[in-house]
């Protein structure tokens, strides 16, 4: 499995927007990019995922970098319901390892009013 | 849709009892998982399913059962309940794009 780096916490204030970093240098040419996040006493909620282009959503934005060993999830504008722990997952979508998320410890967003 | 249910939403236990944890979903998806979740930890998948009579073990599947029948149900049967069992449970469905949904979890508490 492809080792991610994330920040343990982010702060953020209401509307403004949002840049969540992910290292994942050791990702393979056919894993995808998830992203999914956690807000407190949930389950897991998916945001979003791509392969090489930036993807968009109604959630969220994904910026893929060029050689794909970092990637950004965007927030245009944050609202308090976006105060959740943000897990940035690589997943191969062939082979034995399908469908397996491997969590680590997240990113902790903090939404100020 | 209901998405993933999950049923019951609590549960306290005594060591040595089993019970079987419930994971319904609607949305005809073939791959089905289960993950525990312990304090301050991310989630560690325990056994999934590609479909219906097909089931395989994840990272953590000691002491626990599952079987697929249904393309919709996903149980998880503990077998004799330890401690260490205390956790957080959820399960969740892909679709065809492999985004997961998950259901709101079980609080399960060994005693």
């Amino acid at each position: 499995d492809a080792k991610t780096t994330q920040p343990n916490s982010m702060e953020s204030n209401e509307e403004e927007p949002v840049h969540l970093p992910c290292n994942h240098s050791t990702i393979s040419g056919t894993d995808y990019i998830h992203w999914y996040r956690q807000l407190p006493s949930q389950g897991p909620e998916y945001v979003i995922h791509g392969l090489t282009s930036n993807v968009n959503n109604r959630m969220a934005s994904l910026a893929i970098a060029e050689d794909r060993k970092s990637s950004t999830l965007i927030l245009h504008r944050a609202t308090l319901r976006d105060a959740a722990v943000y897990y940035c997952i690589p997943t191969n979508a062939g082979g034995t390892s399908y469908g397996k998320l491997t969590f680590g410890q997240g990113t902790i967003l903090t939404v100020h009013p | 849709n209901a998405g993933v249910t999950q049923t019951p939403k609590f549960q306290v236990l005594k060591t040595g009892q089993s019970m079987t944890l419930q994971c319904a979903q609607d949305m005809n998806h073939e791959y089905m998982s289960w993950y525990r979740q312990d304090p301050g930890m991310g989630l560690r998948l325990i056994h999934y399913s590609v479909g219906a009579g097909i089931t395989d073990q994840g990272e953590v599947p000691n002491g626990y059962n599952v079987s697929r029948s249904t393309t919709e149900d996903f149980p998880l049967r503990l077998l004799s309940a330890a401690p260490s069992q205390t956790s957080v449970y959820f399960c969740a469905s892909a679709d065809a794009r492999w985004a997961q949904y998950f259901g709101p979890g079980t609080r399960l508490l060994v005693l």
